[in-house]
């Protein structure tokens, strides 16, 4: 099956300076890549996402990026704010079924 | 739209009792899916549906877990008898497609089991 490994596991970060996620995947069929923000006592909840035939997509202050040939990909979050103080987690579907798998996730902490 | 109904929000049982996990997708979407979160572990499917009909199982942890979803707005997911292990958040999302559409995440059941 996939296996999602996802770095840092913790991230802090001043107020206004960016924020850098990475995950690699194991499958090279993957295809689809979500990531999602975890807000404590909520759901996860999608942010951004990008299929294999895209390299890069942007949404206002996030964006992910995806090398396929290394079988990576990244999320940016530009000048950050108190409110992107999350867990984040990356995940990978394959083609050939349609569940997801998960990295570990990431604890942002944005300083003021 | 009110999103994922999960309920109960937090459940305390004891050990060998049954537990049983409720969940309303959101209306229109015809996929389903289970998932436990824990701190050794993290985020895990259990199993999805599509068009009420189970596709994939191979997440249950073992024979104690059971999961049903006799219409397209009622799932549920069942531990029959439950072990302190279990102890974990349960969450219930939809999809308005199976494959790469966005999974909308209900709010969770904290589940202890003591």
């Amino acid at each position: 099956g996939e296996n999602v490994e996802q770095h840092p596991s913790t991230l802090s970060v001043q107020e206004g300076d960016s924020a850098v996620i990475k995950c690699t995947y194991s499958d090279s069929a993957s295809n689809y890549f979500p990531w999602y923000k975890q807000e404590l006592g909520k759901g996860p909840q999608l942010i951004i996402d990008i299929r294999s035939n895209v390299g890069e997509k942007k949404d206002q202050r996030i964006a992910v990026t995806l090398n396929k040939t290394a079988k990576h990909f990244s999320l940016h979050i530009t000048e950050t704010q108190p409110e992107d103080s999350a867990v984040y987690f990356c995940a990978a579907m394959g083609s050939n079924d349609y569940k997801l798998s998960f990295g570990a996730g990431t604890t942002v902490t944005v300083r003021a | 739209d009110a999103g994922v109904i999960q309920s109960p929000r937090h459940e305390v049982t004891e050990m060998g009792q049954e537990v049983t996990l409720r969940c309303k997708p959101i209306s229109g979407h015809n996929s389903l899916f289970w998932y436990r979160q824990t701190m050794m572990r993290g985020l895990e499917l259990l199993i999805y549906f599509n068009n009420n009909v189970p596709i994939d199982d191979s997440g249950m942890p073992e024979d104690r877990f059971s999961a049903k979803m006799p219409n397209a707005s009622f799932s549920t997911l069942k531990i029959q008898p439950s072990e302190p292990r279990d102890s974990a958040v349960y969450f219930c999302a939809s999809s308005f497609l199976i494959g790469y559409n966005e999974q909308f995440f209900g709010p969770g059941t904290r589940l202890t089991v003591l």
